[in-house]
This record gives structure tokens, C-alpha cells and sequence, in this order.
């Protein structure tokens, strides 16, 4: 069984350009959230989706996008990056219903924006 | 939207030491689980615990759902233990989002 991968572990971008974010979930799970974390901070959600569609959404202005694909992997777009972007980004996976074991995280992918 | 409190923010033990960490929520717990965050950013689920409780080695976990909390118990604290403890409980709704509180920060010195 494999867990949950992000890539990649680290990006340095400038003001105002765009990244992707991937992740891949974990062995049977269908359902996929993201999350920002800045420093010192509990993760914040951003939104899931749950087969290829958005079911769910926080507090993030449209600059901050995503897609799932068939085979439940998963991308974090960011476009006209500011500062404050910079953060963990952590991405879960889960199996809806929920299993006994939840949602399981990836590593991240902490981006920093100069 | 339903609010997570968890206390102590900050606990710095010495090995050895146990520790009890509380998670309270401001509406009914569905399923709750707690993560542990290393010093390098990984979450870690440590327990999914809708109701009752769990151990694992070292580790337990007690939820009180319709009193709307979750106790994580440490014993026989290991530096390896340090890193940022989170309890998380989906919103209602159905939207399936993953509400986190600010977590304990825990510290423990050889």
C-alpha cells in the first residue's frame, strides 16, 4: 500500500507567477483536499475534490485552483503568486465513506515566493 | 462553522514525563482524529477515534463525543515525541472539510 506523494518537496518562485502542485493518493482512496500552512500555523483548507469534481471549498480567493484525474491523483494551481503564499502545502487522501484510518497526508511542498 | 480549541498550546516536558492533550469542539464530534506534525512538516495520523478509546505503544486517545471532546494521552515521553499535536474533525454538512485546531506545541528535553 502506498501513502500519499507530493511533488515537489520544494519551489522557490517570484511575485506574480503561476505553479502546480502534484499529489498522488493513497491506494484506493477517492477523495483528495488540500491545505496551506504558514509557519507557526494549524493548515488551513483550501478544497477537495471527490471524483474529478469540487465538493468543498474554504476560504481561498479563485487565484488558487486544482484538478483530480481519473486516477485520483491530483494538482494545486496558484496563479499571480503574492508573498504571503508562501507556506506548506500538504495535500490528504481519503475513501469516502471514511475508513478506520481517516484521511492520510502527504509530506508537502513548501513554497516560497520572493 | 464549527470551532476546535486545544490545550495547552505549548507543553515542554522532560523525558519520561506523561502528558494529557485536550481537543474540544463547539458542535457534536463525527470523526475525530489526531496527527502528529514532526519537526519537518509531516503529518502523521496518529489516532481516527470517532468514539471510545484507542492505544497504541505509548500513545492513547479518549473521545467524548457527545460531549464534544478528545483527550490524548503521552506516556513515558520521548524526545521523538516533539512536533506540533492536531485534532481535526470534519464540518457538518457534508462538505467533508477538515477543520483543525491550532494544535500543542510539545517540546520534550532529554
Amino acid at each position: 500500500e502506498t501513502g500519499v506523494t507530493q511533488s515537489p518537496t520544494h519551489l522557490i518562485k517570484t511575485r506574480g507567477q503561476q505553479v502546480t502542485l502534484r499529489c498522488s493518493s493513497q491506494s484506493g482512496h477517492n477523495t483528495v483536499s488540500w491545505y496551506q500552512q504558514a509557519l507557526g500555523q494549524g493548515p488551513q483548507f483550501i478544497f477537495q475534490y471527490y471524483r474529478e469534481e469540487e465538493n468543498g471549498r474554504g476560504n481561498f480567493p479563485p487565484r488558487f485552483s486544482g484538478l483530480q484525474f481519473p486516477n485520483y491523483s491530483s494538482e494545486l494551481n496558484v496563479n499571480a503568486l503574492e508573498l504571503d503564499d508562501s507556506a506548506l502545502y500538504l495535500c490528504a487522501s481519503s475513501l469516502v465513506p471514511l475508513g478506520d484510518y481517516g484521511y492520510t497526508f502527504g509530506s508537502g511542498t513548501r513554497l516560497t515566493v520572493v | 462553522g464549527i470551532q476546535v480549541e486545544q490545550s495547552p498550546p505549548d507543553l515542554i516536558l522532560q523525558e519520561g514525563a506523561n502528558s494529557t492533550l485536550r481537543c474540544n469542539f463547539s458542535d457534536s464530534v463525527n470523526n475525530l482524529q489526531w496527527f502528529h506534525q514532526n519537526p519537518w512538516g509531516q503529518l502523521i495520523n496518529l489516532f481516527y477515534i470517532p468514539s471510545g478509546t484507542k492505544q497504541n505503544g505509548r500513545l492513547s486517545a479518549t473521545t467524548v463525543a457527545t460531549e464534544r471532546y478528545s483527550l490524548l494521552y503521552i506516556s513515558s515521553s520521548q524526545t521523538t515525541d516533539s512536533g506540533v499535536y492536531f485534532c481535526r474533525d470534519p464540518a457538518q454538512g457534508g462538505s467533508e472539510k477538515l477543520v483543525f485546531g491550532k494544535g500543542t506545541k510539545l517540546t520534550v528535553n532529554p
